[in-house]
């Protein structure tokens, strides 16, 4: 497809376990962004990507998150010891070029920690 | 510490009306702005930005404003269309300093009544 691709697009775990969530940009994009929306929140920034590297980490909440982008490509959201809080909207976007903010979103991967 | 904020969580227009949807933020370092649209069950769209040097910026039905003495910005669509109804977001960024992480505010909901 032409668009952001995410999967899974929901994901029911239970606390303490680890969760993967795959973002498959658009092609040719070199910047990527993880962000995520709680309910009757606006999305939060986790974390962009400049080709492979994180150019832009703060805000992720803790250390059980992390991300990569090894080839500059697809990208994985890491998880680690999930905790209820943890439950929410995972977007992801991705943009030609990061300095116009045209961020094209994915449907988002929804997560629940039970 | 909330940077961007949309005060107003919800709004009803008649359709063919103008609807009014404002945002403040508090980051004088602020230098980019986007509104965003967004469905049930999709993620956020892209819908028109304003960089600071401007205090204007129009795109059909869709206009943006940029009061930066007052550090407000607000989107007016004219005339309103029932197919407008979802939930608007502003992001904030401030580009010229290097800074990509967009920063989104906590969305108003518009539904337009025809």
């Amino acid at each position: 497809g032409a668009g952001v691709s995410q999967t899974p697009s929901n994901k029911v775990t239970e606390k303490g376990k680890y969760v993967e969530l795959r973002c498959d940009p658009i092609s040719g994009h070199t910047a990527l962004y993880w962000y995520r929306q709680s309910l009757g929140q606006g999305p939060e920034f986790l974390i962009y990507f400049q080709g492979t590297g994180a150019a832009d980490d703060s805000g992720l909440p803790n250390d059980r998150f992390f991300a990569v982008r090894p080839e500059g490509s697809v990208s994985t959201l890491k998880i680690q010891r999930t905790e209820r809080g943890d439950s929410a909207v995972y977007l992801c976007a991705s943009s030609g070029t990061a300095n116009t903010g045209e961020l094209f979103f994915g449907e988002g991967s929804r997560l629940t920690v039970l | 510490d909330q940077q961007v904020k949309q005060n107003s969580p919800s709004l009803s227009v008649q359709e063919g009306r103008i609807s009014i949807l404002n945002c403040d933020y508090t980051n004088s370092m602020f230098d980019y702005f986007l509104w965003y649209k967004k469905y049930p069950a999709e993620g956020p769209t892209f819908l028109i930005s304003i960089s600071s040097i401007k205090d204007k910026n129009e795109d059909g039905r869709f206009t943006v404003f940029l009061n930066k003495s007052a550090k407000h910005l607000s989107l007016h669509i004219v005339p309103s269309q029932p197919g407008d109804s979802a939930v608007y977001f502003c992001a904030a960024s401030a580009i010229t300093s290097g800074t990509y992480k967009y920063i989104f505010g906590t969305g108003t909901r518009l539904k337009v009544l025809a």
